[in-house]
């Protein structure tokens, strides 16, 4: 079974329609992140978390949120999705120990 | 902010060495990373180097030089499933016990027969 699984896979919604994309990890990890990945941009941090009550902005914040329900489950949200918002979102987890962070598989994400 | 650079493409032959250059221009230096990423697919962790000099692990290397801001993944011996984008990660410290990583565009790495 994976250790950190995303859903849904895919998903494809109208402008203005609030998403939801959920991420749950089996890795016992307390870090957790969320990236978007554009081509030629590389992977862009929208936010993260270093336990339940600690929620942090990353780079590109705007137009998301973001809910740490518990140590295994980290959502992020499109209060109202807009076009260039269209990505390959990963949620990725670490432990405060190793640096290595252990990535989902994706959701591919698509605002029409 | 971080400013990390790497190639965009690179083109090699099966059972060639290719060199992956990354620099990096940051404050709070806490660490490289190298992932590998096939297409469509999560990243998975290749290296990670804290210290200068090179770190090997069977057909993969990874070398830092933390006073050039440079760093290198070499991959030998290419087979076709090498084909694959290699990302270039920093580690920053922005404040006490805290870290991030900045990812570069990634290394587009295409292995021909």
């Amino acid at each position: 079974d994976a250790d950190v699984t995303q859903t849904p896979r895919n998903r494809i919604t109208k402008t203005g329609k609030r998403i939801m994309l959920e991420c749950s990890q089996t890795k016992g990890h307390d870090r957790m992140y969320w990236y978007r990945q554009d081509p030629g941009l590389g992977l862009q941090l929208i936010y993260y978390s270093f336990d339940v009550k600690d929620i942090n902005k990353g780079e590109i914040s705007d137009g998301y949120s973001v809910s740490r329900q518990a140590q295994a489950k980290f959502s992020l949200s499109l209060e109202s999705a807009i076009p260039n918002q269209t990505a390959l979102y990963f949620c990725a987890t670490s432990d405060k120990l190793r640096a290595e962070q252990f990535f989902g598989p994706g959701t591919r994400l698509t605002v029409l | 902010g971080q400013n990390i650079d790497q190639p965009t493409e690179m083109t090699a032959t099966e059972g060639a060495i290719v060199q992956i250059n990354c620099t990096y221009q940051t404050s709070g230096f806490n660490g490289l990373f190298w992932y590998q990423q096939h297409a469509g697919e999560a990243p998975t962790f290749l290296s990670y180097n804290v210290l200068d000099g090179l770190e090997e692990k069977g057909r993969f290397s990874s070398f830092l030089s933390r006073s050039k801001g440079y760093s290198y993944l070499l991959l030998k011996e290419l087979q076709m499933k090498d084909s694959a984008s290699y990302l270039c990660a920093v580690r920053v410290l922005p404040r006490s016990n805290d870290y991030k990583l900045s990812f570069g565009a990634g290394t587009t790495v295409t292995v021909r027969a």
